[in-house]
C-alpha cells in the first residue's frame, strides 16, 4: 500500500531564507509526483507537476525534485516570504492503484 | 479560465437531513474526484469518476453518494447515514497524466 510521509510536520523561518521540505513515498509505482499549496480554509493549488521520467521541475523560487528509486521528493523554496506562509502538500499518482496519495503536509509560516 | 467551481462555499446541515454539495468543471476532464479533509488527517477519497455514467467508492464512501450524468457535473450527496459529516470537501478533475486540479471546497457543518 503506498504511503506519503512529508517531513517536517511544520516549519519557521526568517524571511529570506532558503528552505526544503521533505516527501517520502514507499512505492516507486507512480505516473507522477505533484506538490500542492494550501492556504487556510482555501482549496489547494498546483505548484509543480514532476513525471514519473523527470528528476526535477522548476517554476519561479520553487524546484521540486524527484528521486522514484529511493522514494523521496523535495521542494526547495529560494529566498522565503512571508506571502509563502501556508500548508505545503506533496501527493503520488499511483500507477498500481490510479489514486492520487496524499501527505499530511509541512505547515510553513515565513517571518517578516 | 477553466477551473472547477464548488457550490457552495459554506453549507449547515440539520440532524437527518441530506445535503448536496456541486461541482462543476470545464476543463474538459475526464475523471473526477471528492476528497473529504479533517484536521490532522490529510485527504481522503470519497467517490471518483472515470467516465459519465460511470463512478467507484474511494476509501470512506459509507454515508455519501455521487452520480455523474455530465463531463462536466460530479455532485456530491452527504446523507443522513453519514454519522460525522462536518469537514472541508474538495472536488477535483484530472486527465491522463497532466496532474489533478482543485476547487476551492465546500465547508460542511453540522448544527
Amino acid at each position: 500500500k503506498q504511503e506519503v510521509t512529508q517531513i517536517p510536520a511544520a516549519l519557521s523561518v526568517p524571511e529570506g531564507e532558503n528552505l526544503v521540505l521533505n516527501c517520502s513515498f514507499t512505492d516507486s509505482a507512480i505516473y507522477n509526483l505533484q506538490w500542492f499549496r494550501q492556504d487556510p480554509g482555501k482549496g489547494l493549488t498546483s505548484l509543480l507537476l514532476i513525471q514519473s521520467s523527470q528528476r526535477e521541475q522548476t517554476s519561479g523560487r520553487l524546484n521540486a525534485s524527484l528521486d522514484k528509486s529511493s522514494g523521496r521528493s523535495t521542494l526547495y523554496i529560494a529566498a522565503s516570504q512571508p506571502g509563502d506562509s501556508a500548508t505545503y502538500l506533496c501527493a503520488v499518482h499511483s500507477s498500481n492503484t490510479g489514486k492520487l496519495i496524499f501527505g499530511q503536509g509541512t505547515t510553513l509560516q515565513v517571518k517578516p | 479560465d477553466g477551473g472547477i467551481t464548488q457550490s457552495p462555499k459554506y453549507l449547515f446541515r440539520k440532524e437527518g437531513q441530506n445535503v448536496t454539495l456541486s461541482c462543476e468543471q470545464n476543463l474538459n476532464h475526464d475523471a473526477m474526484y471528492w476528497y473529504r479533509q479533517d484536521p490532522g488527517q490529510g485527504l481522503r477519497l470519497i467517490y471518483y469518476s472515470q467516465i459519465v455514467n460511470d463512478f467507484q467508492k474511494g476509501d470512506i464512501a459509507e454515508g455519501y453518494s455521487v452520480s455523474r450524468e455530465k463531463k462536466e457535473s460530479f455532485p456530491l450527496t452527504v446523507t443522513s447515514a453519514q454519522k460525522n459529516p462536518t469537514a472541508f470537501y474538495l472536488c477535483a478533475s484530472s486527465m491522463g497524466q497532466v496532474g489533478y486540479t482543485f476547487g476551492s471546497g465546500t465547508r460542511l457543518t453540522v448544527v
